[in-house]
């Protein structure tokens, strides 16, 4: 059974700029969560969807916003980049509670 | 509020020496606790998790772990470390609602 795949795993933005990365979870699976993790603030939780909802939302600025499409893959959005937006995004899938299953993460550095 | 505390952000040991990492949780309702690594240049990977039932949890690649209810703690052990062990671990707990928040990690670092 394929992992979860994110894509693009590096990316490179300027300040301003908006960016969108994607996550395909593991077949099957419907819950997709995204984390923010950086040196300074370590794993940060941003948003989870269910079934194309949004079941919960961390704090994060309302420049950071998902979706989830009927086929389970997701996309983050970040708009109006910001050097401190610098991170290693994480995505994960589960099909039950208890099990969170990482993809790779997506590098994002802005410049 | 809940929160979860790794105490110390790098760990060195000598590699076949034994190895312990440290987590103390803080929540006010029933937990389940996860330990998970993360290799360089990669996502992370889950190594064990308490969910009920016995205290003492083993996992995968020789580490296990002890919940500690009295002590709010969930700490993470292997006898005999390998050079492959080097790696970030984060410790977990899982809220409810599908919220889990994450400890800052624990660098271990393998000496020859």
């Amino acid at each position: 059974k394929a992992g979860v795949t994110q894509t693009p795993r590096y990316l490179i933005k300027t300040r301003g700029q908006q960016v969108t990365l994607s996550c395909s979870p593991i077949s099957g699976h419907r819950s997709v969560s995204w984390y923010q993790q950086t040196p300074g603030q370590g794993l940060q939780f941003l948003f989870e969807y269910f079934s194309e909802t949004q079941r919960n939302k961390g704090n994060f600025p309302g420049r950071f916003s998902g979706r989830q499409f009927s086929n389970s893959r997701s996309e983050m959005n970040v708009s109006t980049l910001e050097l401190g937006d610098s991170a290693l995004y994480l995505c994960a899938s589960s099909l039950l509670w208890n099990e969170q299953f990482f993809g790779p993460g997506t590098r994002l550095t802005v410049l | 509020a809940q929160s979860v505390t790794q105490l110390d952000s790098q760990v060195p040991v000598f590699e076949e020496a034994p190895v312990e990492l440290r987590c103390n949780y803080s929540s006010s309702v029933s937990v389940y606790l996860f330990w998970y690594v993360q290799y360089p240049n990669q996502g992370l990977q889950l190594l064990l998790k308490y969910l009920s039932g016995s205290t003492l949890v083993k996992g995968i690649n020789g580490f296990e772990a002890e919940f500690n209810k009295s002590q709010t703690s969930f700490h993470l052990r292997k006898p005999s470390v390998h050079i492959s062990d080097t790696a970030e671990y984060f410790c977990a707990v899982f809220l409810g609602d599908d919220k889990i928040i994450f400890g800052k990690g624990t660098r271990l670092h393998i000496l020859p």
